[in-house]
């Protein structure tokens, strides 16, 4: 089955850098990648998607980008504010069954 | 507000019980998906069903249980209860079965096994 790694595990950061976290999967067949943010005890949010015929996609200060062909991708965040700080998961979806997630990175922006 | 509702808020209950989680995905929805996330881990997919019949089954253990029923919300059941089910349970829903649309994530319901 599918699997997802991410990294970092943790990223701290000053308030106004950039913010990148990265992750690889390994079923060629995952066509659908999404980001979540999860502030502590509460749900999952989508905040960025991409699929597998675009390799950039771009929404305010936070863009991911794809490459198929090393079967990673990253998000992106610019000009983090404090209200950044949250874990964020990446997933990968192959069609087959519900998205597989990633180990997810807790992002602190230290003001 | 994402539009998936998910009810009790909180469970506490003792080791050996049974309790039944209950979620109701947005309006038009016809997907569910069950996910177990344990204190500071990831997102553990359990099961997904898809206009009333399973359609993945992922790490679901044989004590758990779910069903969609056909107004289209959905119950997990949790039986013969221990400490490790602690944890917050999620339901998602999506628009079709392939699971390639956006899932959207209610709120979670908290069990404690004490």
């Amino acid at each position: 089955g599918e699997n997802v790694e991410q990294h970092p595990s943790t990223l701290s950061v000053q308030e106004g850098d950039s913010a990148v976290i990265k992750c690889t999967y390994s079923d060629s067949a995952s066509n659908y990648f999404p980001w979540y943010k999860q502030e502590l005890g509460k749900r999952p949010q989508l905040i960025i998607d991409i699929r597998s015929n675009v390799g950039e996609k771009k929404d305010q200060r936070i863009a991911v980008t794809l490459n198929k062909t090393a079967k990673h991708f990253s998000l992106h965040i610019t000009e983090t504010q404090p209200e950044d700080s949250a874990v964020y998961f990446c997933a990968a979806h192959t069609g087959r069954r519900a998205l597989t997630f990633g180990s997810g990175t807790r992002l602190q922006v230290q003001p | 507000d994402s539009g998936v509702t998910q009810t009790p808020k909180h469970l506490i209950t003792a080791t050996g019980q049974r309790v039944t989680l209950r979620c109701s995905p947005r309006s038009g929805d016809l997907s569910v998906y069950w996910y177990q996330q344990s204190l500071d881990q990831g997102l553990q997919f359990l099961i997904q069903y898809y206009n009333g019949e399973e359609r993945a089954k992922g790490n679901i253990l044989e004590r758990f249980s779910a069903q969609q029923f056909p107004d289209l919300h959905s119950e997990l059941n949790l039986s013969s209860l221990e400490l490790g089910d602690s944890a917050l349970y999620f339901c998602a829903s999506s628009a079709t079965g392939l699971g390639s649309y956006e899932q959207y994530f209610g709120p979670g319901t908290r069990l404690t096994v004490t």
